[in-house]
């Protein structure tokens, strides 16, 4: 049971480029998230999903996209990248009927 | 929505005293308060939660108290030891948002 995983570890971006960040899950959770957190601060959620096919904005959903094709996983688009966007990204999991989420190890991205 | 302040932001205490970090929120539908760790790069960490029809909870040197009627809860650390050193987060639960709300961590360091 790998839990949580996110690929990349850590990615550099231009201004401009685009990427997806990777999440998958392996506990067969309905709920999804993934979260932002900048230097000294505390996370906050950008979308999330309550199964496949059903995502919902978070509070900071400007610049990003979700899609949620299959329980397993939950990949977060970036399209234009920009300096603001420099952050570490944490998706978590959790199970319906239960609040306890998990997260994975993180994306540590830089937007130079 | 809702919204949880947490203090003080940055504790700093003698081996062996304890600690406490305060958290309050504004909705009274929250029902679920976890109480995360998150090392120097690394996820955060459940270490404890209490549900709203708890007052108190107590997992060896780590206790959480849940005030309902002033929506305030905190944790409560005893004889700290140097690898409690971590930022802590607090987060409610509300169940019909489906979505954690997190406080904006305190920076706890146990010095020796």
């Amino acid at each position: 049971n790998a839990g949580v995983t996110q690929t990349p570890k850590f990615r550099i971006l231009k201004i401009g480029q685009s990427m997806t960040l990777q999440c998958a899950q392996d506990m067969n959770h309905n709920y999804m998230y993934w979260y932002r957190q900048d230097p000294g601060m505390g996370l906050k959620l950008i979308y999330y999903s309550v199964g496949a096919g059903i995502t919902d904005k978070g509070e900071v959903p400007n610049g990003y996209n979700v899609s949620r094709s299959t329980t397993e996983d939950f990949p977060l688009r970036l399209e234009l990248a920009a300096p603001s966007q420099t952050s570490v990204y944490f998706c978590a999991s959790r199970q319906g009927g239960q609040e306890t989420q998990y997260f994975g190890p993180g994306t540590r991205l830089l937007v130079l | 929505g809702e919204n949880v302040e947490q203090h003080p932001s940055t504790l700093s205490v003698q081996e062996g005293d304890s600690a406490v970090i305060k958290c309050t929120y504004s909705d009274s539908a929250s029902n679920y308060f976890p109480w995360y760790k998150q090392e120097l790069g690394k996820r955060p960490q459940l270490i404890i939660d209490i549900r709203s029809n708890v007052g108190e909870k107590k997992d060896q040197r780590i206790a959480v108290t849940l005030n309902k009627t002033a929506k305030h809860f905190s944790l409560h650390i005893t004889e700290t030891q140097p690898e409690d050193s971590a930022v802590y987060f607090c987060a409610a639960f509300t169940g019909g948002g489906n979505k954690l709300t997190f406080g904006t961590g305190t920076q706890l360091k146990v010095e020796l």
